[in-house]
């Protein structure tokens, strides 16, 4: 089977970077996907990693590092509209979604 | 171009009985993927549709079940419901689904069971 595992929750402050990691268990995949979802709304799609190493995409950067079944979304120059729920997804025939994580940005 | 429209967005039902939901794609989207999302176990997988055929079926009983329309819209349906069925249930479309990278999600159906 799959499965991901991410830490429930992380506080930081605006104007921060913050680290959400995801560590993986599957027999096969083609990537890794990252998602946000703020309360009360729909998961939008962040990023993709279909290699190993890091993409970047303006404040958010994700890595994927298959060796050691890990990966993590990487946000910059925090705002407090980042405060919503994150989760990584394994990209195999289907998508499985990590439980998530809440981040909460103070000002 | 219009988003994925789920319909509708919420529903109170009683134990029991049976409920029909519906997601329309982005136009042009082939696949249609539906999940359950409770707070405790975040989104997992009921199944997929492509083409009107089901690809891909998540671990959930025979009491959930979809279908896909020539059109690509989609149905799910749950009989007997139960109060753990509570959830929201989101579906996501994609151009082709499987090694697509990005799927567009709905707002959700936030289901209610009491």
């Amino acid at each position: 089977g799959q499965s991901l595992e991410q830490p429930s929750e992380v506080t930081a402050v605006e104007g921060a970077i913050v680290q959400i990691n995801c560590t993986y268990q599957t027999s096969g995949f083609y990537g890794l996907s990252w998602y946000q979802q703020h309360d009360g709304g729909a998961p939008t799609f962040l990023s993709y990693n279909g290699l190993d190493g890091l993409e970047e995409t303006g404040r958010f950067s994700s890595f994927l590092s298959r060796s050691d079944s890990y990966g993590y979304l990487l946000l910059q120059e925090l705002q407090m509209k980042d405060s919503a729920s994150y989760f990584c997804a394994l990209l195999a025939d289907k998508l499985i979604f990590g439980t998530g994580t809440r981040l909460q940005v103070f000002p | 171009k219009a988003g994925v429209t789920q319909t509708p967005r919420y529903l109170i039902k009683t134990r029991g009985q049976q409920v029909t939901l519906s997601c329309s794609p982005i136009s042009g989207h082939r696949s249609v993927s539906w999940y359950q999302q409770t707070p405790g176990q975040g989104l997992q997988f009921l199944f997929e549709y492509f083409s009107e055929t089901q690809r891909n079926k998540g671990n959930f009983p025979g009491r959930f079940s979809g279908r896909q329309f020539s059109n690509s819209r989609s149905e799910m349906n749950v009989s007997t419901l139960e109060l753990g069925d509570s959830a929201l249930y989101l579906c996501a479309s994609s151009a082709t689904g499987g090694r697509n990278t990005e799927a567009f999600f709905g707002q959700g159906t936030r289901l209610t069971v009491v």
